[in-house]
C-alpha cells in the first residue's frame, strides 16, 4: 500500500519567507509526528498528533512554527520568516493508535528545506 | 532526560563476516527501543523494537538485536553482513506507557566492504 508521501522533496526559499511543508501518511495512521533532520544528526521531534489536535509540540523550537491537521489525515508544517538556521530534512512519520500495541513510526522520504 | 548514545560514527565490516552497531540509552523507567535504517534519499525504516519479554529481539533483513537492562545497551546485530547492508542505522528510545516521545541517536553509517 501507499506508504507517507511529503511534498515537496526539495524547497529553495530566502531568508524571510514563508513555508509550507505538506504531508501525507498513511491511510488510518491516527497518529502523525514531524522531526527536523540535520546533517550529521538523528531525527529531533518537532511535535506529535493524535487525530486532528497537537498532543505534544514541545519541540516546536519557537512561534516561528506552526502545524495543523484539520482533518485527522494530511498535516502541513508552516514555518514564518524563515531562518538560515532552518535549512534541515523535514521528516514526517504516522503510526497507528492504542489497541494496547506499541506501534512503530513509518517516516516518509522528507522534504529538504534550503533557506538562502 | 531521554537519550541515546551511539558511539562509533561508522562501522566498517568485510561482507559475510558478523556485524554489530552499538547504542546506549538513558531513560526513566522501563524503556521501549528501536532500531530504524536510513538507506540514501529514502525514509527512515523500521527494522525492530523491544517492548518487553524476551531480550533478544529478531526484525527485518536477519537482523537483531539485544536488551540489556544492567548495561542499559541495545546493541544492533547481524550473524553474515551483505553490501546491501550498508546504510545509516539510528537507535531510538522511549519510556515506557502511555504517549511518550522518541529520541533518536545521532546514527551510525555501516559500510559494508565486498
Amino acid at each position: 500500500g501507499a506508504g507517507v508521501s511529503q511534498t515537496p522533496s526539495n524547497k529553495v526559499t530566502e531568508k524571510g519567507k514563508y513555508v509550507e511543508l505538506r504531508c501525507d501518511p498513511i491511510s488510518g495512521h491516527t497518529a502523525l509526528y514531524w522531526y527536523r533532520q540535520s546533517l550529521g544528526q538523528g531525527p529531533e521531534f518537532l511535535i506529535y498528533f493524535q487525530g486532528t489536535g497537537a498532543a505534544d509540540d514541545s519541540g516546536l523550537p519557537n512561534d516561528r512554527f506552526f502545524a495543523v491537521r484539520p482533518e485527522g489525515s494530511v498535516s502541513t508544517l508552516k514555518i514564518q520568516r524563515t531562518e538560515r538556521g532552518d535549512s534541515a530534512v523535514y521528516l514526517c512519520a504516522s503510526s497507528l493508535l492504542g489497541g494496547g500495541a506499541v506501534h512503530e513510526q513509518y517516516f516518509g522520504p522528507g522534504t529538504r528545506l534550503t533557506v538562502t | 532526560a531521554q537519550s541515546v548514545a551511539q558511539p562509533e560514527d561508522q562501522v566498517n565490516v568485510a561482507e559475510g563476516n558478523p556485524l554489530t552497531v552499538k547504542c546506549t540509552y538513558s531513560v526513566s523507567g522501563n524503556p521501549y527501543l528501536f532500531w530504524y535504517v536510513q538507506y540514501p534519499n529514502r525514509g527512515l525504516q523500521f527494522l525492530l523494537k523491544y517492548i518487553t519479554g524476551d531480550n533478544l529481539v529478531k526484525g527485518s533483513y536477519g537482523f537483531e538485536a539485544e536488551f540489556n537492562k544492567s548495561q542499559t545497551s541495545f546493541h544492533l546485530k547481524k550473524p553474515s553482513a551483505l553490501v546491501s547492508d550498508s546504510a545509516l542505522y539510528f537507535c531510538a528510545v522511549r519510556p515506557s506507557g502511555g504517549y511518550q516521545k522518541v529520541t533518536f541517536g545521532t546514527g551510525t553509517k555501516l559500510q559494508v566492504i565486498p
